[in-house]
């Protein structure tokens, strides 16, 4: 079974682009979490989504955004890119809700510059 | 808010040692469970625990889900080289909107 693949690995951006990043969850997943994480900060959850449908959100501005498609993969976007946006996004799916049995992918790193 | 302390922020010990860490909350919590991130790749799940008091074991991997809800503890014995990397607590919220949320982590490195 496939795991959670996350594309790209790598990016670098410069402050006031906007980027895309995208997540395929494990086959039969439909639960899909995105989390920020940055050496000072740790793992911060920016949002989950299930069934097309955001059904959490963390504490980022309105410029993190997300979407899900009926196939169960899902994107960010983050528009307006800032030095601070710099970090690892991962992408974490579960069957249908967050718990234990949450796997992540091996993320994207981000750069701003 | 739902924080999660975590300490050591880091180690640095040598192959052989016992490492402790630990992770506290002002809030209570369900569900504590412990990720392991090697370099570049994502966390993956060392141990859950679901019941206040509960100590559960992984191999050379011991954590306790404290009796009070708001700590969790990870110990592990006889570290070999392939420890390193960084170890997170996580605790599932509830109460509708179900998320993880996480300890800062704590880096270890093993010396040789």
């Amino acid at each position: 079974k496939a795991g959670v693949t996350q594309t790209p690995r790598y990016l670098i951006k410069t402050r006031g682009q906007q980027v895309t990043l995208s997540c395929s969850p494990i086959s039969g997943h439909r639960s899909v979490s995105w989390y920020q994480q940055t050496p000072g900060q740790g793992l911060q959850f920016l949002f989950e989504y299930f069934s097309e449908t955001q059904r959490n959100k963390g504490n980022f501005p309105g410029r993190f955004s997300g979407r899900q498609f009926s196939n169960s993969r899902s994107e960010m976007n983050v528009s307006t890119l800032e030095l601070g946006d710099s970090a690892l996004y991962l992408c974490a799916s579960s069957v249908d809700r967050p718990n234990e049995k949450l796997f992540f992918g091996s993320g994207t790193q981000l750069s701003v510059l | 808010g739902q924080q999660l302390n975590q300490s050591p922020q880091s180690m640095f010990i040598q192959e052989g040692e016992d490492v402790s860490m630990n992770c506290t909350s002002s809030s209570i919590f369900n569900t504590w469970l412990w990720y392991k991130q090697d370099p570049g790749e994502g966390p993956v799940l060392l141990i859950a625990l679901y019941k206040a008091g509960e100590l559960t074991s992984n191999g050379r991997l011991t954590a306790q889900f404290g009796i009070t809800r708001k700590d969790s503890f990870l110990n592990i014995s006889a570290s070999i080289p392939s420890d390193v990397g960084i170890y997170f607590c996580a605790a599932l919220t509830q109460g509708g909107s179900e998320k993880l949320v996480f300890g800062k982590g704590t880096k270890l490195t093993v010396n040789p």
